[in-house]
């Protein structure tokens, strides 16, 4: 139950822009999409989310495509910090709750 | 910042023997959930539970898996019989409410099934 596709791997210089591609191209129409990241050695740190509207916060910015096949997640000044294994996610339904199918994750290397 | 505790940090075990993954989650959380994650895979749903019960399972729970509330502040993972494909990353979450906003993840126990 594939649900996302994201490039393996990035790297991005620091202080700049860091822009995670993922292409959602199933998701169905009340299904959320969600970003979360994976610093080495511990769990899963929630970044962003949204359904259909870009969506911005302290931490990053999440653009959505019209079809909302495809979003971009922006970094807009990565840090070394930032480095990390990113992974696009679909919230999907269930049986009274919601679960996450992860997609396989970009590893972003922010360089010095 | 509330977090969600998961012990031990790293477990080994020997194949066959019983194994029991333990977690705190965040204490005015009511849903807790169970992922893993197998060396170079993806992050994997095993489990949802709310109100002392499963809410949803995926394929991989099977009958070696169960969880369990044993009080007001734990939720456990027990595998019975562990197989050598058992080996991977434990995660352990908890959410307010089924439609929250995140999830708040423990930092994992890595299994290691030998």
């Amino acid at each position: 139950d594939a649900k996302t596709t994201q490039p393996p791997s990035m790297d991005c210089a620091e202080g700049r822009a860091a822009n995670l591609p993922c292409n959602h191209s199933t998701i169905s129409g009340n299904e959320y999409v969600y970003w979360y990241r994976q610093i080495h050695s511990q769990g899963p740190q929630y970044i962003i989310h949204g359904l259909k509207n870009n969506e911005t916060n302290e931490m990053a910015s999440l653009i959505i495509t019209e079809d909302r096949k495809s979003s971009t997640l922006i970094l807009p000044h990565a840090t070394l910090r930032d480095t990390a294994v990113y992974y696009c996610i679909v919230r999907v339904a269930g049986s009274g709750t919601y679960k996450y199918i992860f997609g396989t994750g970009t590893r972003l290397k922010v360089l010095a | 910042e509330p977090e969600v505790t998961q012990t031990p940090s790293h477990q080994v075990t020997q194949m066959g023997q019983e194994v029991i993954l333990r977690c705190v989650p965040i204490s005015n959380h009511l849903y807790f959930y169970w992922y893993r994650q197998i060396l170079g895979q993806k992050v994997e749903f095993l489990v949802s539970f709310y109100n002392n019960e499963i809410s949803e399972k995926s394929e991989i729970f099977d009958d070696q898996f169960s969880v369990e509330r044993p009080d007001g502040s734990n939720f456990t993972l027990k595998i019975r019989s562990t197989k050598l494909e058992d080996s991977a990353m434990y995660f352990c979450a908890s959410s307010f409410n089924a439609g929250a906003i995140s999830y708040t993840f423990g930092s994992g126990t890595r299994l290691t099934v030998v």
